[in-house]
C-alpha cells in the first residue's frame, strides 16, 4: 500500500494570496492526482500529475489558477493561486498503486483543509 | 444529469441492520470504486471492481457491467461503520486524457447503537 502524507494539513489564508500544497509519497509512482473537496460536495478532479511532463487538467482548472510540479516519483504541489472563498475546500492528492487484495487502489493523502477569508 | 448517481443520500439504521448503498453510472468505465470518508476528511479504499462480486470482512460489493450499476452492502452494521460512503468510477478513454476518478455525491450513513 501507498501512504501518503500532505502539509499543510489545514490554512486560513487571506484573499488573494497563494498557498502551495506538498504531497509526498513513500514509493515510486507514475500518475498523482489532486482532488478538491469543496463544502457539502463530492470531490472532483483538478489535474493529474505525471512525472516530466505538464500536468493535465480537468475542464474547469487551469494552469495559472492551479499550477502544478511533479520533480520527482515521489512528490508533488499544488498552488492556489490569487485564492478567494470560493477556493476554500479541502485538496487532497491521491495515487494507484497496488492494494492487499493483489489488485490496484486508490490511495488519498489526509487533505488540506483551506479556508479563504 | 451526473454521471455517477448514488442512493440514498443519508440513512439511519439500528445497530444489526444490513445495510445496501446503490451506485448507478452513465459513462464507459475501467473500473469502479467504494470508498469511505469519516468525518475527519480521511479517504479510505474500500474496494475496486471491474466485474462480479468482493467480500471484505461485513463488506460485499457487487457490480452489474451490463445494467451499469453497483452496490455496496454492509453486514451486522455497527455504530462504528458510520461515515459517508462514496462511489466512483474510473473513466475508460477519458477524452481529457487524465485518468482520476469521477465521483458520486456519497452516501452519509449513521448507525445507532
Amino acid at each position: 500500500s501507498a501512504v501518503i502524507s500532505q502539509k499543510p494539513s489545514r490554512d486560513i489564508c487571506q484573499r488573494g494570496t497563494s498557498l502551495t500544497i506538498q504531497c509526498q509519497v513513500d514509493s515510486q509512482v507514475t500518475m498523482m492526482f489532486w482532488y478538491r473537496q469543496q463544502p457539502g460536495q463530492s470531490l472532483t478532479l483538478i489535474a493529474t500529475a505525471n512525472q516530466g511532463s505538464e500536468a493535465t487538467y480537468e475542464s474547469g482548472f487551469v494552469i495559472d489558477k492551479f499550477p502544478i510540479s511533479r520533480p520527482n516519483l515521489t512528490f508533488s504541489t499544488l498552488t492556489v493561486s490569487n485564492m478567494s472563498p470560493e477556493d476554500s475546500s479541502i485538496y487532497l492528492c491521491s495515487v494507484e498503486g497496488p492494494g492487499g487484495g493483489g489488485y490496484n487502489e486508490q490511495f488519498f493523502g489526509p487533505g488540506t483543509r483551506l479556508t479563504v477569508l | 444529469k451526473n454521471e455517477v448517481e448514488q442512493s440514498p443520500q443519508n440513512l439511519t439504521a439500528q445497530e444489526g441492520e444490513f445495510i445496501t448503498i446503490n451506485c448507478s453510472y452513465s459513462v464507459g468505465i475501467s473500473a469502479l470504486h467504494w470508498l469511505q470518508q469519516h468525518p475527519g476528511g480521511g479517504i479510505v479504499s474500500l474496494f475496486m471492481l471491474s466485474s462480479g462480486k468482493k467480500k471484505h470482512g461485513r463488506l460485499i460489493a457487487t457490480i452489474n457491467i451490463q445494467e451499469k450499476h453497483s452496490s455496496l452492502h454492509i453486514t451486522a452494521s455497527h455504530p462504528r461503520d458510520s461515515a459517508v460512503y462514496i462511489c466512483a468510477v474510473s473513466r475508460r478513454g477519458g477524452g481529457g486524457g487524465a485518468d482520476g476518478l469521477t465521483f458520486g455525491k456519497g452516501t452519509h450513513l449513521i448507525i445507532q447503537p
